[in-house]
């Protein structure tokens, strides 16, 4: 089955300061989602982005199909920014059941 | 509008007892997801029903697990004989359908503990 891969695992950044989580993945897919999860479990949907790029205020993120890789941008990072960051991909013929990567373990310090 | 509910948040069981985990979708979307996060195995697919579909079971890890969708809306997914490796929080996402431009929307999940 597919594969997914981020990185980095973790990371730990000062607030106001900028990252770049990536996500790669090892067949193509036309679904592919950013989430956070929150300190209560919650995942919140960050983008919905199967291919180019979206923004949403200080988040951006960026999926290049063809080479199988995506990135979220948090630029001027706060602490309410912490808590794990995962890609998944789904492929809408095989019903869009969606593969989850190990996610990315963000702390932001204050 | 109201998101994806689910129903106990908690549930703490004695190993061998059968559970039942409910999930109510979002008004109006016919895809519903199972999914479960644990420690040892990260976040992975159970089961998805989409519409009047024949369930997709093809990650449920055993035959003691088992998902119903009744009338179109809510799913129950019950755990029989549980044992201590079932502890995890489980997870329903449901989706307006399950084709192109679909985004799945989570619910809070339900924490399982098999003592």
């Amino acid at each position: 089955g597919i594969q997914v891969e981020q990185s980095p695992p973790d990371l730990i950044l000062q607030e106001g300061a900028n990252s770049t989580l990536r996500c790669n993945f090892s067949d193509s897919v036309n679904n592919l989602q950013w989430f956070h999860q929150n300190p209560w479990g919650q995942l919140i949907n960050l983008f919905y982005i199967p291919s180019g790029t979206k923004q949403n205020g200080r988040l951006s993120a960026t999926t290049v199909a063809t080479e199988r890789y995506s990135l979220l941008y948090i630029s001027s990072s706060q602490t309410t920014d912490s808590g794990v960051y995962f890609c998944a991909v789904g492929n809408w013929e095989y019903g869009n059941k969606l593969v989850f990567g190990a996610g990315t373990i963000l702390r932001v310090k204050s | 509008g109201a998101g994806v509910s689910q129903s106990p948040s908690n549930k703490v069981t004695e190993k061998g007892k059968d559970v039942e985990l409910r999930c109510d979708p979002i008004s109006g979307h016919t895809a519903l997801y199972w999914y479960r996060q644990s420690l040892g195995q990260g976040l992975e697919f159970l089961i998805y029903f989409q519409g009047n579909s024949a369930p997709d079971k093809s990650g449920l890890p055993s035959d003691r697990f088992s998902a119903e969708r009744t009338g179109g809306s809510v799913s129950t997914l019950t755990i029989q004989r549980t044992q201590q490796e079932d502890s995890a929080v489980y997870l329903c996402a449901s989706s307006l359908n399950s084709g192109p431009y679909n985004e799945q929307f989570f619910g809070p999940g339900t924490r399982l503990t098999v003592l």
